[in-house]
């Protein structure tokens, strides 16, 4: 069976830092990737999607970015924090089926300070 | 672009009865799915149920209905029976049925309370 992971579950951050999210998919082959932010009372943000190896997608201009280097590892980075990356976030993948539902990982609470 | 609305940000319900959460969209396309996510104090998006937009018939899903208007781009989600364990953020989902990303557009959720 299929299962995502994705980690760390909290991350206090300092204004500045540097950051790295992974998440990683087992059990399935060449699925599409997803990163999306929840901010606090807000839905669900799309932030970069990946359909393939190396190819990445980005739906709003921001301070972060993401790589995927395997077929089932996805990774959000960023150079310097900013305040605002606070929220928290959720790496998701589906099949290449229009009709399947996104499967999401258990999300990560990042706290910029 | 595709948007998705959801005009209740919260809701409450008494435990055992039935509840309708709104959702509209927009959208030019005529191929495509939507979806009802729930987010439980956990955190952790679990989906409720799923319509093609093809289809006439509305989805059903033990106490989990759908109500699909599509000409008035309209998608609302009935819980019957309502359960304390029902209460959770509950989010509206579009997805193209064209392309091969299928991301989904998220509604910005409903927040649902069940009183004892």
């Amino acid at each position: 069976s299929q299962t995502i992971h994705q980690w760390p579950a909290t991350l206090v951050q300092p204004v500045g830092s540097p950051l790295s999210l992974e998440c990683t998919v087992e059990g399935t082959s060449n699925p599409n990737l997803y990163w999306y932010r929840q901010a606090a009372g807000r839905g669900l943000q799309l932030l970069f999607y990946s359909v393939g190896i190396g190819q990445i997608s980005s739906e709003v201009p921001q301070n972060l970015s993401a790589s995927r280097p395997q077929d089932r590892q996805f990774i959000l980075s960023s150079k310097k924090l900013l305040l605002s990356d606070s929220g928290f976030y959720l790496c998701a993948w589906s099949s290449g089926q229009a009709n399947e539902k996104l499967f999401f990982g258990s999300g990560t609470q990042l706290s910029v300070l | 672009a595709q948007t998705v609305t959801q005009s209740q940000p919260e809701m409450s319900v008494q435990e055992a009865e039935t509840v309708t959460l709104s959702c509209t969209y927009d959208t030019s396309e005529s191929d495509y799915y939507l979806f009802w996510y729930k987010q439980p104090p956990s955190r952790q998006m679990i989906l409720v149920i799923r319509q093609e937009a093809y289809k006439q018939q509305n989805a059903t899903e033990n106490r989990f209905s759908v109500n699909f208007q599509k000409a008035a781009k309209s998608f609302s989600l009935k819980i019957s029976d309502s359960q304390l364990g029902d209460a959770a953020m509950y989010f509206c989902a579009y997805r193209s049925g064209r392309g091969s990303n299928y991301k989904l557009t998220f509604g910005k959720g409903t927040l649902l309370t069940v009183n004892p």
